[in-house]
Order: structure tokens, then sequence, then C-alpha cells
């Protein structure tokens, strides 16, 4: 069955561009997380949905960063104005109705910004 | 003091040993436990469940160690596919929870 998918696979900008990326979970599950990993290091926790709503925005970085899903399902994670320090793997998972229990990862969207 | 930490290692040992590394964890409230594997330039991939009663599942068994709060991962019988990055994940309980992932050990397996 289809997996986690999230798009584009790459992206480069300038520094200061508005950049959006995108997350399709696996169908009917309701949890869904967004995490970045820079090269060589750990995941950092951005963002997790419950359905549309976002109890815990506790990971995002700075008001830079902005996230909404709607319909239960698409995620868009966007960054306004990005730096140098925003380029890494944004990966999002997403989970079956129990938050927590096994999460399935997308291949993530690597960002660049020069 | 980090919320979960692992030894980065790199842990390099023969096709066929046996090999274990231990993830602790800081929040005494913590509720579910896993542990990931992730390849090189891949996203990380579930790889089992830790339960307080322990977990095991063909080469592999994972522990978990409430009252020292850690998680602890055995493979046994090593094979040259076991090289990768084994995450560890440990998740929280409140009105947000909160899922932390250790950075990571790196397994390297020889011939």
């Amino acid at each position: 069955g289809a997996g986690v998918s999230q798009s584009p696979s790459n992206k480069v900008t300038e520094k200061g561009k508005d950049v959006e990326l995108r997350c399709d979970p696996i169908s009917g599950h309701t949890a869904l997380y967004w995490y970045r990993q820079s090269l060589g290091q750990g995941l950092e926790f951005l963002i997790y949905f419950q359905g549309n709503s976002a109890p815990d925005k506790s990971g995002l970085p700075s008001d830079r960063f902005s996230a909404e899903r709607t319909g239960g399902s698409v995620s868009t994670l966007t960054i306004q104005r990005t730096q140098q320090e925003d380029s890494a793997v944004y990966l999002c998972a997403s989970s079956g109705n129990r938050q927590g229990i096994s999460q399935f990862f997308g291949p993530g969207t690597r960002l660049t910004v020069l | 003091r980090k919320e979960v930490e692992q030894d980065p290692g790199p842990f390099n040992v023969p096709e066929g040993a046996t090999v274990a590394f231990n993830c602790t964890y800081s929040n005494s409230a913590s509720q579910s436990f896993f542990w990931y594997r992730q390849d090189c330039r891949k996203e990380p991939k579930l790889l089992m469940s830790v339960y307080s009663s322990g977990n095991e599942d063909g080469r592999f068994t994972a522990q978990l160690n409430r009252a020292s709060q850690y998680i602890s991962l055995l493979i046994r019988d090593s094979k040259l596919s076991d090289s990768a990055t084994y995450l560890c994940v440990v998740v929280g309980y409140s009105s947000a929870s909160k899922i932390i992932f250790g950075s990571g050990t790196r397994l390297s397996i020889r011939p």
C-alpha cells in the first residue's frame, strides 16, 4: 500500500525566500509529525497534529516556521524568510489513532538554503 | 542533561558477533519506547517496540528497565546488513505528549 509521501524531494532556495513543504500521510492515519534532521544529527521534533489540530507546537524553532493540516490528511510546513541554518532534511511521519504508536516516515525533503 | 541519550558509537564489530547498546531517558513519566533503524541518507524505519517484559524479534531483543530508566537493544549473530544507525524513541505523556528521538548509535558490521 501507499506509504507517506513528501514533496519536493529536494529544494534549493535563496536566503530570505519562503518555502512550502508538503506531506501526504498514510490514508487513515490521524496523527502526523514533522521533524528535521541536520547532517549527522538526530531527529528534532517540530510539530505534531492529531486530526487538523496541533496540540504540540513546542518544537517549532521560531515564528518563521508554521504548519497546517487540512481535511485530516495533507500537511504543509512553511518556512518564511529562510536562513542558512534552516538547511536540513525535513521528515514527516504518520501513525494510527494512538499517539506515539509506531510512526511511518516519508522519504523527507532535503532543503538547502544558499 | 539531554532527555534521551545514546552512545553515538560507532560500534565496529565482526559479522556474527553479538552487540548491545543502551539508551537512557530522564523523564520517569515516559510511556512508550521504540527502536528505529536509519540507513545512510534514508528515513528512519520502525525496528521494534520495547516493553517492560522484553521483546524479541528473531535476532533482535529489546528490553526496558524502568527503575534505571534505560532501554536496550541486543543484536545476536550480526549480519553485514545490520550496519545502520539505531535510534531510540521515548514518548512522554501529557496533554501534549512529547516524542523524543535519541541522536542514534552507529553500528558497522565488518566481514
